[in-house]
């Protein structure tokens, strides 16, 4: 069925590193959302990318959605400490969310 | 972006027992959706609570065991029926927006432990 993969599952980087998380879907999606989730947090919205080839900035967060709305990245330039947290990928197909496991990142200062 | 109160944050429950969940929010709201997220996991989609008629379940979840009610474009509530260990997770609200883009925000998330 569909789904959405998630890679990695966890990333430990030195503080002022990049960071890098990719999510690959089985089927064409219509959008893919990010989320961000501090540890005993709850889950809040980053950014929705609709168009194909899209990319997006907030800062020194860059989103890109693949030309086949299969695949899409979140780019972290130089990490802070305040990056801690897990990153999902959340895929909309057939007006349904699928989301990824996950990638949790941890910084060191 | 909205504001969601939900209730509550967390508990604990004897087996064979209920427990509705509540979201309020502080603007109205076409959408209106329930996870479940296991620690350290990722979200599962149970239903979307649409206002004035049924909701829509997931695969794997059905009305008996998780009736959801959406009386207006402000409020929703979940239920988790005849608990066992098993449902013991953070049940998380969440809402989609439009304000030129869409957005969408989580409550803060109910914590059953089920004994």
């Amino acid at each position: 069925g569909q789904q959405v993969m998630q890679i990695p599952q966890y990333q430990h980087v030195q503080e002022g590193e990049d960071f890098t998380t990719y999510c690959n879907s089985s089927t064409t999606l219509s959008n893919i959302q990010w989320y961000k989730q501090r540890p005993g947090g709850h889950p809040v919205f980053l950014i929705q990318l609709v168009k194909s080839g899209e990319v997006k900035k907030q800062k020194r967060l860059t989103f890109q959605f693949g030309e086949a709305k299969k695949n899409s990245s979140l780019h972290i330039t130089a990490t802070q400490t305040t990056d801690v947290g897990t990153y999902f990928c959340a895929g909309r197909a057939l007006n349904k969310f699928y989301f990824g496991s996950g990638t949790k990142l941890n910084v060191k200062p | 972006s909205a504001v969601i109160s939900q209730k509550p944050s967390r508990d604990i429950c004897q087996r064979g027992t209920s427990l509705t969940i509540q979201c309020q929010v502080d603007s109205q709201v076409t959408m209106m959706f329930w996870y479940r997220q296991q620690p350290g996991q990722s979200l599962t989609l149970i239903a979307t609570a649409n206002q004035g008629s049924e909701a829509t379940y997931e695969s794997g979840f059905v009305i008996d065991k998780f009736p959801i009610s959406r009386p207006n474009l402000t409020f929703s509530t979940l239920t988790v029926s005849n608990m066992s260990p098993e449902d013991s997770s953070i049940y998380l609200c969440s809402v989609e927006e439009w304000n030129g883009t869409y957005g969408y925000t989580f409550g803060s998330g109910t914590r059953l432990t089920v004994v």
